[in-house]
């Protein structure tokens, strides 16, 4: 069955950078867009931009860009996701979500989240 | 500040149906599909309605998504006590180049 498998929590301090992975299973990561989002404590969902596995396409949202860099090695079906310059509102549950069908939104897979704390 | 406006809250009883409102501009809903998603406490998103009013396999039949202009609405009847979740829309924003989503609406069955 698909799943996507998140690595485990990190504890950041601020200026910091951190790398989350998301590894697939059930399917080929190559034949679906990966998108990343995050939910601060207490808050609502937000996205933070898509990856094409197939060609490393990335589109970032204008928020993070120039912080997020997001990769893939279809070798090992991972997708990363980078954020640099960690600041304390960045402390949140960062998930890997799956698009069934480009531009869509159909996010029908969603990896089990990775909580990052940012603090000094 | 979410780009997609929502009640923070709305309440009903077993069986009952109630409906969740989404507000956006233009940009989004207004020209653009409406998804939404269920987030059980502690739990991922799952996907409850995709393009409007689409249901994923799996999906009752009692959920069903609307759109009118730059808003659009979730509706769920025969409310049972396991609907007791945060809900929350999104929809592509044309301006934004991106995915944008309401600020979740916690549900209560009372």
């Amino acid at each position: 069955q698909v799943q996507l498998v998140q690595s485990g929590a990190e504890v950041k301090k601020p200026g910091a950078s951190v790398k989350v992975s998301c590894k697939a299973s059930g399917y080929t990561l190559s034949g679906y867009y990966l998108h990343w989002v995050r939910q601060a404590p207490g808050q609502g969902l937000e996205w933070m931009g898509w990856i094409n596995p197939n060609s490393g396409v990335t589109n970032y949202a204008q928020k993070f860009q120039g912080r997020v860099t997001m990769t893939r090695d279809t070798s090992i079906s991972t997708a990363n996701m980078e954020l640099s310059r960690l600041k304390s509102d960045d402390t949140a549950l960062y998930y890997c979500a799956r698009e069934k069908s480009s531009g869509y939104g159909n996010f029908d897979y969603w990896g089990q989240g990775t909580l990052v704390t940012v603090s000094s | 500040q979410s780009v997609l406006t929502q009640p923070p809250s709305a309440s009903g009883t077993p069986g009952q149906r109630v409906t969740i409102s989404c507000f956006g501009s233009s940009s989004n809903i207004g020209s653009n599909a409406v998804n939404w998603f269920r987030q059980l406490p502690g739990t991922t998103p799952k996907l409850l309605i995709y393009t409007n009013i689409q249901r994923p396999s799996g999906v009752p039949d009692r959920i069903s998504g609307s759109k009118s202009g730059t808003s659009a609405s979730l509706a769920i009847s025969g409310l049972q006590s396991e609907d007791e979740a945060d809900y929350s829309c999104a929809a592509w924003d044309d301006s934004l180049n991106g995915w944008v989503f309401g600020g979740g609406t916690k549900l209560t069955v009372l």
